[in-house]
């Protein structure tokens, strides 16, 4: 059973289109995670939320909207794509904010 | 604002070296430090993790991490390396003093030469 899963895995698509990608953790976490990993492997946080309630909103543009309909579910929305979106966006949980992180498999976003 | 940084960008060592990476990180409180793999095409997972107590952490796969507080570094090591270690490694901290975030370092690409 995955614990932390996203989709879509791929994302292939073209500047200015608006896409989603989905995240759910099955682990029972209060705390859940979106990352962005770019070509040289970097990660930085993007959104954080405990509880359905956003904590952290890391200096990322307002085309970014994170969404969480419950605990389980942190769903990412992107909307008017741009070249730089291009990388891998990592959803994560923990059982709280100071505990080891679960990833899920990543959705690479590729934009034309 | 902590930060974390991973000198050695690429290691590359033959089967049955030893390992040592290292990782310092630059917050003077109290902190919790992690290291991750990623093998390739995967997601990231967790190798060891550091909270308090003994400071040689011992985690999965042979990895072990020693938290030496007064060089504020937690290096990893492992005695001898086999090619399936080849992966991306990353250190992590979250101290009590930045919103509980976790911040990475910059990785580390270790390839194993069979």
């Amino acid at each position: 059973d995955t614990a932390v899963s996203q989709t879509p895995k791929y994302l292939v698509t073209q500047m200015g289109n608006d896409k989603s990608i989905k995240c759910e953790q099955n682990l029972g976490h209060d705390t859940m995670y979106w990352y962005k990993q770019d070509s040289k492997k970097f990660l930085k946080i993007m959104f954080s939320y405990n509880n359905k309630e956003l904590i952290i909103n890391e200096t990322v543009p307002n085309r970014f909207s994170p969404k969480s309909p419950d605990k389980a579910h942190l769903n990412l929305h992107i909307n008017s794509l741009e070249l730089g979106d291009s990388a891998v966006y990592f959803c994560a949980s923990s059982a709280g904010t100071n505990q080891p992180q679960h990833f899920g498999d990543g959705t690479r976003l590729s934009i034309l | 604002a902590q930060s974390v940084s991973q000198h050695n960008h690429h290691v590359i060592l033959s089967e049955a070296a030893s390992l040592e990476l290292g990782c310092n990180y630059s917050y003077g409180g109290t902190v919790n430090l992690f290291w991750y793999v990623q093998y390739p095409g995967q997601h990231l997972q967790l190798l060891l993790k550091y909270f308090s107590g003994d400071p040689l952490v011992k985690g999965i796969k042979g990895f072990e991490a020693e938290f030496i507080k007064s060089k504020f570094s937690f290096n990893l090591r492992k005695p001898s390396v086999q090619w399936s270690d080849t992966a991306e490694y990353f250190c992590a901290v979250i101290s009590s003093g930045s919103a509980r975030q976790l911040t990475f370092g910059s990785g580390t690409q270790l390839t194993v030469l069979p």
